[in-house]
């Protein structure tokens, strides 16, 4: 049972063009959603996150934006860049089964061609 | 400064045999976390820790045991490997349960 969706596998996008990465989510308890980066060889790293209150949360390039009632949200990157190029994950933390817990999505790949 | 550091970093095992991933945090997080990542299945839950002495199990623990003596360390026990062990091993901390992981650099896992 995925309770956490990334629907595209990969992604290619141009330099300087906007990136947008999906998520969707099936568990209405999860409250608090990160986007991690990971290139390869590498542990994940920290993007930026939302708080289930917030509908949009942006860090320079990078913005976040929620939609509690579709239970989706979205990472757009802008413009892209291709140190950009990497896999993401979107982590939902809440109530699974009986204790909180950060539930990670499959990831997808994108690639920032020149 | 280290952050989370993971040994080794590549291993091949022979079916049945057992090993201890090492996992070390010098951030003084409380909370500790063990992932496996398979092509297609993302970041899956093991174990995790939230302080000494305290450890749960995630979404896919059988095979794997893990315990907390410090804060600093968090090593995951493989009794006897089967080949659904190959996998990427990634350790994480946190200062608390809802704050951001940090992540080790992970081990690579082979059982033949």
């Amino acid at each position: 049972d995925q309770q956490v969706k990334q629907n595209s596998p990969s992604l290619s996008v141009q330099e300087g063009r906007i990136s947008i990465l999906n998520c969707d989510y099936t568990n209405s308890m999860f409250d608090y959603f990160l986007w991690y980066k990971k290139y390869p060889a590498e542990g994940p790293t920290f993007l930026i996150s939302i708080s289930s209150i917030k509908d949009k949360n942006e860090d320079g390039r990078f913005t976040v934006f929620l939609n509690k009632s579709a239970k989706h949200l979205s990472l757009h990157i802008v413009p892209s860049q291709p140190g950009d190029s990497a896999v993401y994950f979107c982590a939902c933390f809440g109530i699974t089964g009986t204790a909180s817990k950060l539930t990670f999505g499959t990831g997808t790949r994108l690639q920032v061609t020149l | 400064n280290a952050g989370v550091t993971q040994t080794p970093k590549f291993q091949v095992l022979k079916t049945g045999q057992s090993m201890t991933l090492q996992c070390a945090q010098d951030m003084n997080h409380e909370y500790m976390s063990w992932y496996r990542q398979d092509p297609g299945m993302g970041l899956r839950l093991i174990h995790y820790s939230v302080g000494a002495g305290i450890t749960d199990q995630g979404e896919v623990p059988n095979g794997y045991n893990v315990s907390r003596s410090t804060t600093e360390d968090f090593p995951l026990r493989l009794l006897s490997a089967a080949p659904s062990q190959t996998s990427v091993y990634f350790c994480a901390s946190s200062p608390n349960l809802r704050g951001v992981q940090y992540f080790g650099a992970g081990t690579r896992l082979s059982v033949l």
